[in-house]
């Protein structure tokens, strides 16, 4: 199973600041990397696929970075609806595996 | 646009069966994989294995044994039986779409609101 691993685990952060959540892999996953944001209660919902494509709908201050072992997501301002915790996902092969997660919480 | 909602017992006793469905509204099973995954009560989220509308299937090693998923085109249905379950699969069980473009990119999306299944007895 391809290993993911993101850091930091948690991160206080303010409104208007610019954050970065980082997701290695265990091998080389090239591009196939995909994150999702999931708030309390909720299912998680789809930010980027193919590692730095912003899927439909969701706000440009969100971006996705990295390939082979080394992603990024970034958030460029941080908005009170951005609160939440922010998983990645390998999609190179099955078994699909998950980051642990990373929970922003308000500073 | 395509919408999941999954259904089924919200407590199961240890050892039994663990049966859910995912009902899809607003388009076609067909052509699609559809993919069950976990999570438990504040831990992260595990990916169960995930079914094409053929019928083929693709089950996560560590749970294979006890899983199996299962196709009806007709009433635009997926479904998920676990057997022998334990204390350690209370979890919410989502289910979704694996969405696969023409480069072989692939993602989950939509997903269902999740159930929480709590086996206990």
């Amino acid at each position: 199973d391809i290993q993911m691993t993101q850091s930091p685990s948690s991160l206080s952060a303010s409104v208007g600041d610019r954050v970065t959540i980082t997701c290695r892999a265990s091998q080389s996953i090239s591009t196939y990397l995909n994150w999702y944001q999931q708030k309390p209660g909720k299912a998680p919902n789809l930010l980027i696929y193919a590692a730095y494509i912003l899927q439909s709908g969701v706000p440009s201050r969100f971006s996705g970075s990295g390939s082979g072992t080394d992603f990024t997501l970034t958030i460029g301002s941080l908005q009170p609806e951005d609160f939440a915790t922010y998983y990645c996902q390998q999609s190179y092969s099955t078994p699909r595996t998950f980051g642990q997660g990373t929970k922003l919480d308000i500073k | 646009q395509v919408q999941l909602q999954e259904s089924g017992p919200g407590l199961v006793k240890p050892s039994e069966t663990l049966s859910l469905t995912c009902t899809v509204s607003g388009g076609s099973i067909s052509g699609f994989h559809w993919t069950w995954i976990r999570q438990p009560p504040g831990k992260g989220l595990e990916w169960i294995g995930y079914i094409y509308y053929t019928g083929s299937t693709n089950y996560n090693p560590s749970l294979k044994s006890r899983v199996t998923m299962s196709v009806d085109t007709s009433n635009n249905q997926v479904s998920l039986t676990l057997s022998s379950v334990t204390a350690a699969d209370t979890a919410v069980y989502f289910c979704s779409r694996e969405f696969r473009n023409d480069y072989g990119n692939n993602w989950f999306d939509p997903w269902g609101q999740g159930t929480l299944v709590t086996v206990s007895s």
